[in-house]
């Protein structure tokens, strides 16, 4: 079975570091990847996706992600975070334009 | 453009007890989701509607869950009898295609 792994589970970061949050996935034929950010009190929002072209895909409110074939990582970066970065982010994987698995989540609390 | 909608937000009820969840998807999305979310996990998918038919329910518990969207516009997730066990977030997401999902509020479910 398919599986997408998020290996950090909770991120605590200063304003104005850099974040990098980690996703990998299996194998499973043809993906398309998905980033999705969970503020507090709020749904689930698309954050950014990548489905082919530049393996680099920018997002909103500064977010970006890379697709690495090679490493089955779609790992979510931003140079500069904010306390308003405050959120959950999911990492999701939809396989073969059919199945969505999504990660576990990781919990970012930036520092003012 | 008024987004996913999901009634109730919140649900008590006791072990045994029946119990129904209520999705209007975006309009025009063909394309209806139930998820199982579980704390400190990821949605986890239940069911998936294209239009009116069940095209992937393989993960839905059928002994005590049921679906169903008649007509292909909004859905119903049923628990009877509900289990301790099946406290947690049930959320519903709908999709124009197998693309980009768009996730309603949820409805946190406690049984006692």
């Amino acid at each position: 079975a398919q599986s997408v792994s998020q290996h950090n589970h909770h991120v605590i970061l200063s304003e104005a570091a850099s974040l990098e949050l980690g996703c990998n996935y299996s194998y499973g034929g043809t993906v398309n990847l998905f980033w999705y950010v969970q503020y507090p009190g709020q749904h689930l929002q698309l954050l950014l996706k990548y489905f082919s072209g530049d393996p680099l895909v920018k997002g909103i409110k500064g977010f970006e992600a890379e697709f690495i074939k090679s490493k089955f990582s779609f790992n979510l970066r931003k140079p500069s975070v904010q306390w308003s970065d405050t959120a959950e982010y999911f990492c999701a994987v939809l396989y073969n334009f059919n199945k969505f698995y999504f990660g576990s989540g990781t919990k970012l609390n930036v520092k003012p | 453009e008024a987004g996913v909608v999901q009634s109730p937000r919140y649900k008590i009820i006791e072990k045994k007890q029946p119990v129904a969840f209520w999705c209007n998807p975006i309009s025009g999305h063909n394309t209806l989701y139930w998820y199982l979310q579980n704390l400190g996990q990821g949605p986890e998918l239940l069911i998936r509607y294209e239009n009116e038919e069940a095209v992937d329910d393989s993960q839905l518990p059928k002994d005590r869950f049921s679906a169903e969207r008649l007509k292909g516009v909004d859905s119903t997730l049923k628990i009877q009898p509900a289990e301790l066990g099946d406290s947690a977030v049930y959320l519903c997401a709908s999709s124009q295609t197998s693309d980009t999902q768009y996730f309603g509020p949820g409805t946190r479910l406690t049984v006692l």
